[in-house]
């Protein structure tokens, strides 16, 4: 069955840097795009980020442009967020999910339970 | 960017009572509009794609209807594991792949 679990998360200062860690199972991981969705505490879901199967494309929401980068390796079935000048508004739970699609980009069928960020 | 608005935001109904939600796209995302559930301390799951397939595992009194810039899901008889929020997403558009703010369904 397809497992998700982040990693990496906790409370950091206003400028300081976060990695968010995404392992996967179940699954051919290199198949498959991957995103980072967020939901500030009781807030909807905002998409942040997208990478394609093997990396070579990558899209951001305009609040993560500059700041954010995601990245992929498919040999440890890894998904990651870097996230560098967090200010207090990126608090949230970042979520990492599976794109359904091994060609473009879709929806999302798979979820990760979620790991809680705090900037303050 | 595509807007998507959800309404209303609570819907209160009681158990084996139908609930109606409705989702409004700002343009036509022809069908390419997902529905999640999510329950508190939860992972959104995914309920309909295509606007009205409903996802593995999802029970058949939840349906999805609708094209090009409304949508509705229904849940024909409420039960006590479906209160929750749920929230439409389109992916016909992208980036950024946008959701409504969530219609939290509740007991009444």
């Amino acid at each position: 069955q397809v497992q998700l679990v982040e990693s990496g998360g906790g409370v950091v200062q206003p400028g300081r840097s976060l990695r968010l860690s995404c392992a996967a199972s179940g699954f051919t991981f290199s198949a498959y795009g991957m995103h980072w969705v967020r939901q500030a505490p009781g807030k909807g879901l905002e998409w942040v980020a997208v990478i394609s199967n093997d990396g070579s494309n990558k899209y951001y929401a305009e609040s993560a442009k500059g700041r954010f980068t995601i990245s992929r390796d498919n040999s440890k079935n890894t998904l990651y967020l870097q996230m560098n000048s967090l200010r207090a508004e990126d608090t949230a739970v970042y979520y990492c999910a599976k794109d359904r699609w091994s060609g473009d980009f879709d929806y999302f069928d798979f979820w990760g339970q979620g790991i809680l960020v705090t900037v303050s | 960017e595509i807007v998507m608005t959800q309404s209303p935001a609570t819907l209160s109904v009681s158990p084996g009572e139908r609930a109606t939600l409705s989702c409004r796209a700002s343009q036509s995302v022809s069908s390419d509009l997902a529905w999640y559930q999510q329950k508190p301390g939860q992972a959104p799951r995914l309920l309909i794609y295509g606007a009205s397939t409903r996802a593995t595992g999802i029970p058949a009194r939840f349906s999805g209807s609708g094209s090009g810039t409304e949508f509705t899901l229904t849940i024909s008889s409420l039960q006590s594991e479906d209160f929750a929020v749920y929230y439409c997403q389109q992916y016909n558009n992208w980036p950024p792949w946008t959701f409504g703010q969530g219609t939290k369904v509740e007991i009444k």
